[in-house]
């Protein structure tokens, strides 16, 4: 599976728009790029995923570049219980597909 | 979303004592579930993949004599982890994959964990 990178922490203001980025430029043409988050002691919670066309759903919206080679997971109107662990993770589909977590993006949301 | 409950969630237990970790989807079937370890301020470590009705597939460095898996159901896998010593202390998680249809998407919906203290 292709790796990916995100920056290890980003802040943003409550009500705001948090773009977090993901680059996977090793992806190849049947790998998915997928989206979890873990808040803290919990487990990790499925938000969103895509091939190549943006995708929207009722927790966040998925930017995949034309390219495929960079994505941004776009929470619209962050809250402070969005405060946790983004990880962007990239793999197959199939049988024998399985995740492999990275470091992630910690997101503090702030007052 | 698919719910994967996980129990206990918070378990003490004295070194070479067994541990068993339950896990089940309770919405849906699950022929694939996974178990992942997490240490502190350290990510998910795939630990062993759970097939329902056939033998785990362990990650590369785990043991499976130690942490045996037991998938016999479509709703329930479960991790032992048998003589349990310090080191062992961690997080466990498990997951369930969601099919959608011909294809096995990799959305898997986790539990809420297992905090396993070994004294």
């Amino acid at each position: 599976d292709a790796k990916t990178t995100q920056p290890p922490s980003m802040d943003c203001a409550e009500g705001r728009a948090a773009n977090l980025p993901c680059n996977h430029s090793t992806i190849s043409g049947n790998e998915y790029v997928y989206w979890y988050r873990q808040i803290h002691s919990q487990g990790p919670q499925y938000i969103i995923h895509g091939l190549k066309n943006n995708e929207t759903n009722e927790m966040a919206s998925l930017i995949i570049t034309e390219d495929r080679k960079s994505s941004t997971l776009i929470l619209p109107h962050a809250t402070l219980r969005d405060t946790a662990v983004y990880y962007c993770i990239v793999g197959n589909t199939g049988t024998a597909s399985k995740l492999t977590f990275g470091t992630g993006t910690r997101l503090q949301v702030t007052l | 979303g698919a719910v994967v409950s996980q129990h206990p969630s918070w378990v003490i237990c004295k070194s070479g004592t067994s541990v068993k970790i339950e896990c089940r989807s309770l919405d849906f079937q699950a022929t694939t579930m996974f178990w992942y370890r997490q240490f502190p301020k350290q990510s998910l470590m795939l630990m062993a993949t759970s097939n329902e009705g056939s033998k785990a597939t362990y990650e590369q460095g785990v043991e499976k004599d130690k942490f045996l898996i037991n998938h016999a159901s479509l709703t329930l896998s479960t991790l032992t982890v048998t003589s349990a010593h310090p080191e062992d202390s961690s997080f466990y998680i498990c997951s369930a994959r969601v099919v959608q249809g011909r294809v096995a998407k990799n959305i898997q919906y986790f539990g809420a964990g297992t905090r396993l203290s070994v004294l």
